[in-house]
């Protein structure tokens, strides 16, 4: 069964404060690694794919990166406007190609 | 296009009444999903459609709940009769079959209260 595990499930930080979400994965076989943003009172919203170890994806302050287990959301010199809940997903290969999502990483930025 | 429309946005209901939550997917996307979201769980899968025909349903959790879709632009998810443990935020996603096929467009969630 496909397990997808997002640490820390909150985190503070100071405008300006980098810091790195983490999302573990066990998947038979990876087909890609999503990162998905969400809003307060909004569905999530799509940021990257990632499809393979070494690759990296970057929009604005954010940058994903993966590896064989995990994958890290790196942001960089947040704003308040990064406050939001985060959440990854893994795709195994073959199938049905459904996700599966972990339970989100609650992010508030002070100014 | 107007992106993945859901109704209503909020449902207060009480316990035993029979509650239907609607969504309007994408055009052209011929996959539709229902997922349930809450603080213990996170997003759960409900269950899942391809070209309007039910894939798998597994993640229904009881017979309680029942979901249609009878054609490519309308789908509805029923609780009958609805539970206080039915409370939660329900999204239906859509996507499309082919490049850039991965990626999920969520609605903004119907949010079900039962009393």
């Amino acid at each position: 069964e496909d397990q997808v595990t997002q640490s820390p499930e909150a985190l503070r930080l100071q405008e300006g404060e980098s810091s790195s979400l983490n999302c573990s994965y066990t998947v038979s076989g990876l087909r890609g690694l999503f990162w998905y943003r969400q809003d307060p009172g909004k569905g999530p919203e799509f940021l990257f794919t990632l499809y393979s170890a070494g690759e990296e994806k970057e929009k604005e302050r954010l940058k994903a990166t993966l590896t064989k287990k995990e994958s890290f959301l790196h942001i960089t010199a947040p704003k308040p406007e990064d406050s939001a809940t985060y959440l990854c997903a893994v795709q195994a290969s073959g199938g049905s190609y459904i996700p599966t999502f972990g339970r989100g990483t609650s992010l508030i930025v002070h100014p | 296009d107007a992106g993945v429309i859901q109704s209503p946005r909020h449902e207060v209901t009480e316990m035993g009444q029979e509650v239907t939550l609607r969504c309007k997917p994408i055009s052209g996307h011929d996959y539709l999903f229902w997922y349930r979201q809450t603080m213990m769980r996170g997003l759960e899968l409900l269950i899942y459609f391809n070209n309007n025909v039910p894939i798998d349903d597994s993640g229904m959790p009881e017979d309680r709940f029942s979901a249609k879709m009878p054609n490519a632009s309308f789908s509805t998810l029923k609780i009958q009769p609805s539970e206080p443990r039915d409370s939660a935020v329900y999204f239906c996603a859509s996507r499309a079959t082919g490049a850039g096929a991965n990626v999920l467009t969520f609605g903004a969630g119907s949010r079900l209260t039962v009393l």
